[in-house]
């Protein structure tokens, strides 16, 4: 499979725990996003990455969540001290442009199955 | 800032039929996304709108783009079960630096033999 790939696909959780979700992108992809979605609403940009830099976060992005992407390959999400309001579902995507292009029409993502978290 | 608003947000329709969603956003937009999502699997890119008066087809489905009246249209023409899904539409900020999509709230599309 060659696609995005995210893990856990679910994930439940006691509130006031730290949780972790991991996407590995579509290989040579230099660009990665984290989305999330509730239940009846479109999906909500938290984040992305070019490369292994942090380049935008949503204000959605409280203190409790960090992203990060050490290699420019993977990338976590961790929530801490979870809270009922985070319970969602966490889309991951990853497209790929070239290098001097910073304002892509063509850009393409695509994007991975997604982790459905529950604080219960 | 840029909100993007669908509708209707469920629709129900009979095979062989057709029908419209709408798209419409709030302030100026260069790309207009259409997406697809089954239960509990990934978003499938359907359509990159680009340019005012773009249209694009694909099988039963054809989006087109509006940038005056900051509408798109996804039409269904003779509607089959396989086409039950949610469908979304997406729009980049103008002179967005970041493909940073936002996303309208889905369209649940139920096709009843």
């Amino acid at each position: 499979d060659t696609g995005v790939s995210q893990d856990p696909r679910h994930k439940i959780t006691k509130r006031g725990q730290n949780v972790t979700f991991r996407c590995d992108p579509i290989s040579e992809h230099n660009r990665l996003y984290w989305y999330r979605q509730t239940l009846g609403q479109g999906p909500e940009f938290l984040t992305y990455f070019q490369n292994e830099a942090q380049l935008e976060k949503s204000r959605l992005l409280s203190d409790r969540f960090s992203a990060e992407r050490p290699k420019g390959s993977f990338s976590t999400l961790e929530i801490q001290r979870t809270e009922q309001g985070d319970s969602a579902m966490y889309l991951c995507a990853s497209s790929r442009i070239a290098g001097g292009d910073v304002m892509p029409h063509n850009e393409k993502l695509f994007f991975g199955s997604g982790t459905q978290l529950s604080v219960l | 800032e840029l909100k993007v608003e669908q509708n209707p947000l469920f629709l129900s329709m009979q095979e062989g039929k057709n029908y419209t969603i709408y798209c419409n956003y709030s302030t100026t937009s260069d790309r207009l996304y259409w997406y697809r999502q089954d239960p509990g699997k990934s978003l499938e890119s359907l359509f990159v709108l680009l340019s005012n008066g773009a249209v694009k087809q694909e099988g039963r489905l054809m989006a087109s783009l509006d940038t005056k009246a900051r509408l798109s249209t996804l039409h269904i023409t003779a509607a089959v079960h396989d086409l039950s899904a949610t469908y979304f539409c997406a729009a980049v900020p103008y002179g967005g630096a970041t493909n940073k999509l936002i996303f309208g709230t889905g369209t649940l599309l139920a096709v009843q033999p």
